[in-house]
């Protein structure tokens, strides 16, 4: 199993340009995540999802979007990119329906909006 | 709402020293905890968790104790190595928060550096 993987791995963006972050697991995890990490603030969700065709948002949603057409993938979309929004993106996924459920991350995206 | 409260860091300790790092929670309902590490470039992954209270987590030397009456978990290790050295997160997930149950709030995060 490779996991939980992200793409790309780095990217560069100018204010206002969009792009997607992939993320794709191939453990038939039914719950997904996305999660943007900041200096000094820990981990802060962003949407998530519990299945194909069902996302909601987490506490920082906005300036992104999300689609969850299979099981396997969960891109981020960023619509316009702006400098808040450079941060380190992680991807997560867990196979159960309990709090107490392990969750599965990615090794991230380092996005730098200028 | 949920949080978490972490030491603050960075820590500094020498190889075989004790570590303790603190940490303590607010929940609305009864949370699991969890105890993440994140290795330079690298993502996060479970380091161990507890689900109730008094219970013990352990793994790879690391201990923590659910206590449900200081609301706290905090990690220990009785013999750091160098290898130890990474950023380490208090979580938690809260099943009668709003939202979805397996959404984890996490701690700010304390970077450990251990020297040989």
């Amino acid at each position: 199993n490779a996991g939980v993987t992200q793409t790309p791995k780095f990217q560069v963006l100018k204010t206002g340009q969009s792009m997607t972050l992939q993320c794709a697991q191939d453990m038939n995890h039914e719950y997904m995540s996305w999660y943007r990490q900041d200096p000094g603030m820990g981990l802060r969700l962003i949407h998530y999802s519990v299945g194909a065709g069902i996302t909601d948002q987490g506490e920082v949603p906005n300036g992104y979007n999300v689609s969850r057409s299979t099981t396997e993938d969960f891109p981020l979309r960023l619509l316009s990119a702006a400098p808040s929004q450079t941060s380190v993106y992680f991807c997560a996924s867990s196979y159960g329906v309990q709090a107490s459920d392990e969750q599965y991350f990615g090794p991230g995206t380092r996005l730098t909006v200028t | 709402g949920d949080s978490v409260t972490q030491m603050e860091g960075p820590v500094t300790l020498s190889e075989e020293a004790f570590l303790t790092i603190n940490c303590t929670y607010t929940a609305t309902g009864y949370p699991s905890l969890f105890w993440y590490v994140q290795y330079p470039g690298e993502g996060l992954q479970l380091l161990l968790k507890a689900t109730k209270a008094d219970d013990k987590g352990s793994n790879k030397g690391f201990e923590a104790t659910y206590r449900k009456e200081t609301t706290s978990f905090h990690l220990e290790k009785g013999s750091v190595q160098v290898s130890d050295s990474a950023v380490y997160f208090c979580a938690l997930s809260d099943p009668f928060s709003s939202g979805s149950a397996r959404q984890l709030t996490f701690g700010s995060g304390t970077q450990l550096t251990v020297l040989p």
